[in-house]
């Protein structure tokens, strides 16, 4: 069974930067054709993707915050990390892991304040 | 990016109820196009991939159709537990992108 299970802060500061982690079960990140993924979805609003990374390290970007995102793995502890530079309160969001195929399947979601 | 326009962005049904909620695509992506239920609080959830495909375990009161540009998620039968917010997903481009959702409320 494919579990995604994110971890990091829940509350952050202007200016600062984010780092979420994504714990990856039933699946390997080695594997080829793996693909996980990041999305964000701001209290009431809709689901924006973020950031994309393969088993082979081709990593995409979402172009409009391409300038803040930096997206890594580490195949030995099965893990995708998130990194966001400059956080901003218009970041506040749940922040989902995602593995990626013909459709999605989620990690619950880590919600992320930004607040001074 | 592929933009993706559904409608309506919300709507109030009964228990019973047919109820229908459209996703149109900027740009042709065949049959890319994925729905997922979303309760407050929760992850999304798989209901239909590939535009017509029944994910494992949902009720067959959901289904999906259309190609090309316009899709369609179809409820026959309103039941309770399905007051929730869809999306709609396009998985044609590696820059997935999302419907703006519909709010499906208790009438």
């Amino acid at each position: 069974q494919i579990t995604l299970k994110e971890s990091g802060p829940t509350l952050v500061k202007p200016t600062e930067t984010l780092t979420l982690t994504c714990t990856l079960s039933g699946f390997s990140l080695s594997t080829s054709g793996v693909a996980v993924g990041w999305i964000r979805q701001p209290p009431g609003k809709a689901l924006e993707w973020l950031a994309l990374i393969y088993w082979d390290d081709d990593k995409r970007y979402s172009p409009s915050l391409k300038n803040r995102l930096t997206i890594t793995k580490d195949t030995s502890k099965n893990q995708v990390v998130l990194t966001m530079t400059n956080m901003d309160p218009v970041d506040t969001a749940t922040y989902y892991c995602t593995h990626r195929g013909d459709y999605l399947l989620w990690g619950q979601g880590t919600l992320v304040t930004v607040s001074s | 990016d592929i933009q993706m326009t559904q409608s309506p962005s919300s709507l109030s049904a009964s228990v019973g109820d047919r109820v229908t909620i459209t996703c149109r695509a900027s740009q042709n992506i065949s049959r890319y196009l994925n729905w997922y239920q979303q309760k407050p609080g929760k992850a999304p959830n798989l209901l239909i991939y590939a535009a017509s495909s029944l994910q494992s375990g949902v009720p067959s009161r959901f289904s999906g159709s259309g190609s090309g540009t316009d899709f369609t998620l179809t409820i026959s039968s309103l039941q309770p537990e399905d007051f929730a917010t869809y999306h709609c997903q396009q998985s044609y481009s590696i820059s997935i992108t999302f419907g703006q959702g519909t709010r499906l409320e208790i009438k």
